[in-house]
């Protein structure tokens, strides 16, 4: 069973950027799977950020698409989120999140394995 | 966007009764594409139904997902101390990817 894991700063100052990291562990990321990164605050709810499949193609929220960066490094079996100009808004746990593809094509799915989530705080 | 809204925001229920939480789409979702999800505290979402009624694995026969276009309904057919917890509704048929509010199911 795959296994994913965030990590990152959980302190970022405003008007910073926010960068995260995801380990996949136990399964490739080169796999049928679209990757993705969700977060969690007491005021807007859950709420997706996007996507990222193992060739480098991304979809985002359009919400937050100006300030989001999603990549992927095959050799370390990780993929990475950058969040640009951060406020206090942007605190929240982030998780990661496996989403199989199953009906080819498509370009989102479920989300079937989770990370346990990494909580981030927008402060100076 | 599509809005999901939750009903109710918590319901209380004692052990061995049934749990009919609900979920209503503001638009219609592409292909039923309607998932579950159970989140305990200080844990990560947990998947328990996809396409509407599909059965994640490991996920015991109590849960049953149904409902197709706007409206959708999980049943809990018969409450175990374990399933206290918050739900959310989470379609994926359409971007921006959405979530509802969430119901919170407590013992009562």
């Amino acid at each position: 069973q795959v296994q994913l894991q965030e990590s990152g700063p959980g302190l970022v100052k405003p008007s910073g950027t926010l960068s995260l990291t995801c380990i996949v562990s136990d399964d490739s990321i080169s796999t049928n799977n679209w990757w993705n990164w969700v977060r969690q605050s007491p005021g807007k709810g859950l709420e997706w950020i996007g996507e990222i499949f193992h060739t480098g193609s991304t979809n985002y929220n359009p919400s937050l698409k100006s300030r989001v960066t999603m990549s992927v490094d095959k050799s370390k079996n990780q993929f990475s989120l950058n969040l640009r100009s951060v406020t206090a808004a942007d605190t929240a746990v982030y998780y990661c999140a496996k989403a199989p593809i199953v009906v080819i094509p498509s370009a989102f799915s479920y989300m079937d394995v989770w990370g346990k989530g990494t909580t981030v705080t927008v402060s100076s | 966007e599509i809005v999901l809204t939750q009903s109710p925001g918590t319901l209380s229920l004692s052990p061995g009764e049934r749990g009919t939480l609900s979920c209503r789409a503001s638009q219609s979702v592409s292909r039923n594409y309607l998932a579950w999800y159970q989140q305990k505290p200080g844990q990560a979402p947990r998947l328990l139904i996809y396409g509407a009624s599909s059965r994640a694995t490991g996920i015991p026969d109590r849960f049953t997902g149904s409902g197709s276009g706007t409206d959708f309904i999980l049943t809990i057919s018969r409450l175990e101390p374990e399933d206290f917890a918050v739900y959310f509704c989470h379609q994926y048929g359409s971007s921006p990817l959405t979530f509802g509010q969430g119901t919170r199911l407590e013992i009562k």
